[in-house]
């Protein structure tokens, strides 16, 4: 079945550094592409999206770039903070047959 | 603000026993979605439904149906709890593309 790859699944960075979640996706139809921030505790929430016509976007501190050809996607956050330590989940949508499918998920914490 | 709430936080049950877990929306959204998540598989897709009595399977619906009577409600029924059922439950609407997502319920099958 269609299914979406995230690496890494944990990433530990200092404050005030980069840090870059990478997603690969098989259904070639996907055409959404969002990202989703879980807290710990917390529901998961969207932060930034990208549609398939669009190859990055940005949004403050956080960018997502899109590779359509080799069906990549990324997720950049900048200038990290501890307040951006949680669960971080890439996903592909197909709104034809509204399927949403998430990757597994990377843990990201900010040492202070 | 979209409000999308689920019936219970925390629930213990015992093997065999019929589960419901419930979920409300309040923003009129046609599709809504239940997922199960467990430490490191994310978020896997049970059940989806497009409209008032209308369900899609997901990626692992075995072991579980749903219900959508209403359209501000879809209900997750596991038959006949297993152990292997225990996990983080979370139902979401979405309105447009971006899914909303419930508190969830985290179910322990003992």
């Amino acid at each position: 079945g269609e299914n979406v790859e995230q690496h890494p699944s944990t990433l530990s960075v200092q404050e005030g550094d980069s840090a870059v979640i990478k997603c690969t996706y098989s259904d070639s139809a996907s055409n959404y592409f969002p990202w989703y921030k879980q807290e710990l505790g917390k529901r998961p929430q969207l932060i930034i999206d990208i549609r398939s016509n669009v190859g990055e976007k940005k949004d403050q501190r956080i960018a997502v770039t899109l590779n359509k050809t080799a069906k990549h996607f990324s997720l950049h956050i900048t200038e990290t903070q501890p307040e951006d330590s949680a669960v971080y989940f890439c996903a592909s949508f197909h709104s034809g047959t509204y399927k949403y499918i998430f990757g597994t998920g990377t843990r990201l914490k900010v040492l202070a | 603000d979209v409000k999308v709430t689920q019936s219970s936080r925390y629930l213990v049950k015992r093997t065999g026993e019929k589960v419901f877990l419930e979920c409300v929306q309040d923003m009129d959204h046609e599709n809504m979605f239940w997922y199960r998540q467990d430490p490191g598989l994310g978020l896997r897709l049970i059940y989806f439904s497009y409209d008032v009595k209308m369900k899609e399977k997901g990626d692992i619906p075995e072991g579980y149906s749903v219900s959508r009577e209403k359209k501000e409600r879809f209900s997750l029924i596991l038959e006949s709890a297993s152990t292997n059922q225990t996990s983080m439950y979370l139902c979401a609407s979405m309105g447009g593309h971006e899914q909303y997502f419930g508190p969830g319920t985290r179910l322990t099958v003992t």
